[in-house]
């Protein structure tokens, strides 16, 4: 199993451009999430999706689209890039919903806003 | 609301010497606990939980856990740390019954010294 795996590692933007990052796992995991790693402030949830065709809003929405059209994908968009979305983009999947289960997650996509 | 306060932002230690990574949170409801590991470029994985029973728990490489439901606290200790151990701890709480409500401290680096 490859596990979840994230697409690209690095991206440089410019303020306004769009961009989607890529999140796949192979586990047949329901949940699926986003986060964003800012210096001091650990991950905060972005959205979330509890299975295919099911998506909502974590803690830090405003910027972000996501969809889920199948099980293994759950991409991230930016519609309209900004400095303040200069950050470390973490993908996270669970088997289950409950809460206890473990997160695994991907290595992570590096972005930077000019 | 849950919360989760690491109160640490850099442990550094000799190496062979004992450590502990202090973690309270608060919740008004029954709750998951979490200690995650970044080593530096990756992603997280899971170092231990707790879910429910016995308040020590015991995770990979050495580390352990103790639950204090009295005093809130969920630290994390290991009696003799390696080079290999340094990297970022996140310790994480979740509200029984969702792991859409994950929320993570804002982490402790942890840097052994030979």
């Amino acid at each position: 199993n490859a596990g979840v795996t994230q697409t690209p590692k690095f991206q440089v933007l410019k303020t306004g451009q769009s961009m989607t990052l890529q999140c796949a796992q192979d586990m047949n995991h329901e949940y699926m999430s986003w986060y964003r790693q800012d210096p001091g402030m650990g991950l905060r949830l972005i959205h979330y999706s509890v299975g295919a065709g099911i998506t909502d809003q974590g803690e830090v929405p405003n910027g972000y689209n996501v969809s889920r059209s199948t099980t293994e994908d759950f991409p991230l968009r930016l519609l309209s890039a900004a400095p303040s979305q200069t950050s470390v983009y973490f993908c996270a999947s669970s088997y289950g919903l409950a809460g206890a289960e473990t997160q695994y997650f991907g290595p992570g996509t590096r972005l930077l806003v000019l | 609301a849950q919360s989760v306060t690491q109160l640490d932002s850099q442990v550094p230690v000799f190496e062979e010497a004992p450590v502990e990574l202090r973690c309270n949170y608060s919740s008004s409801v029954s709750v998951y606990l979490f200690w995650y590991v970044q080593y530096p470029n990756q992603g997280l994985q899971l170092l231990l939980k707790y879910l429910s029973g016995s308040t020590l728990v015991k995770g990979i490489n050495g580390f352990e856990a103790e639950f204090n439901k009295s005093q809130t606290s969920f630290h994390l200790r290991k009696p003799s740390v390696h080079i290999s151990d340094t990297a970022e701890y996140f310790c994480a709480v979740s509200e029984g019954g969702s792991a859409r409500q994950l929320t993570f401290g804002s982490g402790t680096q942890l840097t052994v010294l030979p």
